[in-house]
């Protein structure tokens, strides 16, 4: 049981515009949601997050949006920079122990 | 501030033989530890988790076991390896504090190939 779905396996994007990776859960118990950043053969580096009581947060050029009526949020980067090429994970996390992460989106930043 | 150290980077083994992979934590008491693993092509699956010495809660069966001898140390290891164990292994931390709104916080990770 999948309960956290990013559908898009990659994304391409042109520098200076904006990325939008997007992410479905069906866990209804999930009360905060991470986005996480993976170059290879590294782990992966802590993003940004949100509570489910909020709709967004923003964190210089990230911006996650939560719609919880849809179970959907999005992590929106901009502008898009090379550097910005990497996995991206989104997670979500119930009762403060178990993260349960999706299986990633591999962005492209193309200069 | 806080390190996670993980070891070896990468391991390759035949199929049978043990595994020991460890992970140790720097610069907080009591965390929680947790053992993912990403196999090719998919996310980050739990497999373990701790929230103290000695107390191990498994995700999935399977062929792994792990263990907590000391506050910020935590272990991976299997008596005999499978091919299906080949993968990226992660070793990652949260405060025990502020449980909820702490993130995790990942090692490097050590990529295991079995034979």
């Amino acid at each position: 049981d999948q309960q956290v779905k990013q559908n898009s396996p990659s994304l391409s994007v042109q520098e200076g515009r904006i990325s939008i990776l997007n992410c479905d859960y069906t866990n209804s118990m999930f009360d905060y949601f991470l986005w996480y950043k993976k170059y290879p053969a590294e782990g992966p580096t802590f993003l940004i997050s949100i509570s489910s009581i909020k709709d967004k947060n923003e964190d210089g050029r990230f911006t996650v949006f939560l719609n919880k009526s849809a179970k959907h949020l999005s992590l929106h980067i901009v502008p898009s920079q090379p550097g910005d090429s990497a996995v991206y994970f989104c997670a979500g996390r119930s009762g403060g122990f178990k993260t349960i992460f999706g299986a990633g989106t591999r962005l492209f930043v193309k200069a | 501030s806080q390190t996670i150290h993980q070891w070896p980077a990468t391991l390759v083994q035949p199929v049978g033989s043990p595994l020991s992979l460890e992970c140790t934590v720097e610069g907080t008491s009591n965390p929680n530890l947790y053992w993912y693993r990403q196999a090719a092509g998919r996310g980050l699956q739990l497999l373990f988790y701790s929230v103290g010495i000695g107390q191990i809660s498994s995700e999935v069966p399977q062929n792994l076991s792990a263990s907590r001898p000391q506050d910020r140390q935590f272990i991976l290891s299997s008596k005999k390896l499978l091919l299906s164990d080949s993968g990226f292994y992660l070793c990652a931390w949260t405060s025990p504090t502020n449980r909820t709104n702490s993130p995790l916080h990942f090692g490097n990770g050590t990529r295991l190939t079995v034979t």
